[in-house]
């Protein structure tokens, strides 16, 4: 069975870090792509970052620059660095495993960030 | 890159059908078969009900169904059932191996 667990979130000043983890089980980690996505209180989803299986990484515009995704296969974990977070980054984070037709087919069940003085 | 538009709400009876719509661009939704739609319910992890426009992965109910018509796609649920009121979000590829989200929809059955 496919499990993904997001760990790392919590309350973090404007201007602070925090580093997400996502756990990833059930599945080949290191031949899938995976990607963040994140939703706001009371908004939508917002696709976030993505790094293929060989390393390569892009991201949203919104984050470019301050948010840095990575993945450890030998430990099956997936990483989101926050870094220079401000309010509207509060949201929250979801991973999901890349899979047929450029979709996202498992998610986890997400973890909080608040960006609050 | 803006996100899709799709209708702030939907409805219907049990046994219904009810029809979400996804409208885009040519940069996104209408250059690319590359759509999927994404069943929200509070507290659970979203979960993937139709990709690459009209494929429903294993497990999802043959009452859901995608299309696609230029820059809109579409996700139909016939028979509705109590278990589908749920957000449903639709996203596409969008290049560059960028995607873009929709507004988010709210199903209720009534």
């Amino acid at each position: 069975e496919v499990q993904l667990v997001e760990s790392g979130g919590g309350l973090v000043q404007p201007g602070g870090s925090l580093r997400l983890s996502c756990a990833a089980s059930g599945f080949t980690f290191s031949t899938d792509y995976m990607t963040w996505v994140r939703q706001a209180p009371g908004k939508g989803l917002e696709w976030v970052s993505l790094i293929y299986n060989g390393g390569g990484t892009h991201y949203a515009d919104s984050v470019r620059g301050r948010f840095t995704i990575s993945r450890d296969n030998s430990k099956n974990t997936l990483y989101l660095q926050l870094n220079s977070l401000r309010a509207e980054d509060t949201a929250v984070y979801y991973c999901a495993r890349g899979g047929a037709g450029l979709s996202f087919n498992y998610w986890g069940q997400g973890t909080l960030v608040t960006v609050s003085s | 890159q803006s996100a899709l538009t799709q209708p702030p709400s939907a409805s219907g009876s049990p046994g219904q059908s009810v029809t979400i719509s996804c409208t885009g661009t040519s940069s996104d939704v209408g250059g690319y078969n590359y759509v999927s739609w994404y069943q929200l319910h509070p507290g659970k992890a979203p979960k993937l009900m139709i990709y690459e426009v009209t494929k429903r992965p294993s497990g999802v109910p043959e009452r859901f169904s995608g299309s696609k018509s230029g820059n809109t796609a579409s996700l139909t649920v016939s028979g509705l059932q109590a278990e589908d009121e749920a957000d449903y979000y639709c996203s596409s590829y969008a290049g560059s191996s960028k995607y873009v989200f929709g507004t988010g929809t709210q199903v209720t059955v009534l």
